[in-house]
């Protein structure tokens, strides 16, 4: 069963950043998109972006624009969503989802890490 | 893009249907037949239940149904469960590579 393992919890200060990972259990993402979500409390679920590691190509949603950069290590099939000039708004569990379809950053995904809480607090 | 519009929360009893309805724009849910529908458990990550507007994934009991007409898909889930019981959020394609997520639906089994 194809599993994300993604690092675990963190706690920033207002205004530092943040770097989560996301790592297959098996061999590589092998160009499916990988997606990051996240879920603040008492909100739903919001996306953020979305690349495809083989390619290094990436998309962002418009207000994450300028501070949210998605990265990759072909040779350790890890992915990575950094942020920065965080706040308290950015307090939320942090999730990376596999997408269904080859090199399609359009549609779903199938296969979700099992989530990394950020706290934002001074 | 603004999320797609949700009922904050639907409810029916066991053995009963419930449809979630997701309400977006010419620019995402009207134009594109890429809509997906998540169930999230309390302190889980999400499940893909439907993609594509109406497939469902082969783990996926039929009892899960997608459709679309307009602006406006929906998840209609047949005989209610205890299990089913879960927030549940719907996702379009928004254009230019990007997506966009509805604002969830609690669903309770009375």
């Amino acid at each position: 069963q194809f599993q994300l393992v993604q690092s675990g919890a963190e706690v920033r200060e207002p205004g530092s950043s943040v770097k989560v990972s996301c790592k297959p259990s098996g061999d590589s993402f092998s160009g499916f998109p990988v997606g990051w979500v996240r879920r603040a409390p008492g909100q739903g679920l919001e996306w953020m972006g979305g690349m495809i590691p083989m390619f290094g190509t990436t998309t962002y949603a418009q207000r994450f624009q300028g501070r949210l950069t998605l990265t990759s290590d072909e040779s350790t099939s890890t992915a990575y969503m950094e942020l920065g000039s965080l706040t308290s708004e950015d307090t939320a569990v942090y999730y990376c989802a596999r997408g269904g379809e080859l090199y399609d950053m359009t549609g779903y995904y199938s296969y979700w890490g099992q989530g990394s809480l950020v706290t934002v607090s001074s | 893009q603004s999320a797609l519009t949700q009922p904050a929360s639907v409810s029916g009893s066991p053995g009963q249907s419930i449809t979630i309805s997701c309400t977006g724009t010419s620019s995402d849910v009207g134009t594109y037949a890429l809509v997906s529908w998540y169930q999230q458990l309390p302190g889980k990550a999400p499940k893909l239940v439907i993609f594509d507007v109406s497939k469902r994934p082969s783990d996926i009991s039929d009892r899960f149904a997608g459709s679309k007409s307009g602006n406006t898909a929906s998840l209609t889930i047949s005989g209610l469960q205890a299990e089913d019981e879960a927030d549940y959020y719907c996702c379009s394609y928004a254009g230019s590579q990007t997506l966009v997520f509805g604002g969830g639906t609690q669903l309770t089994v009375l």
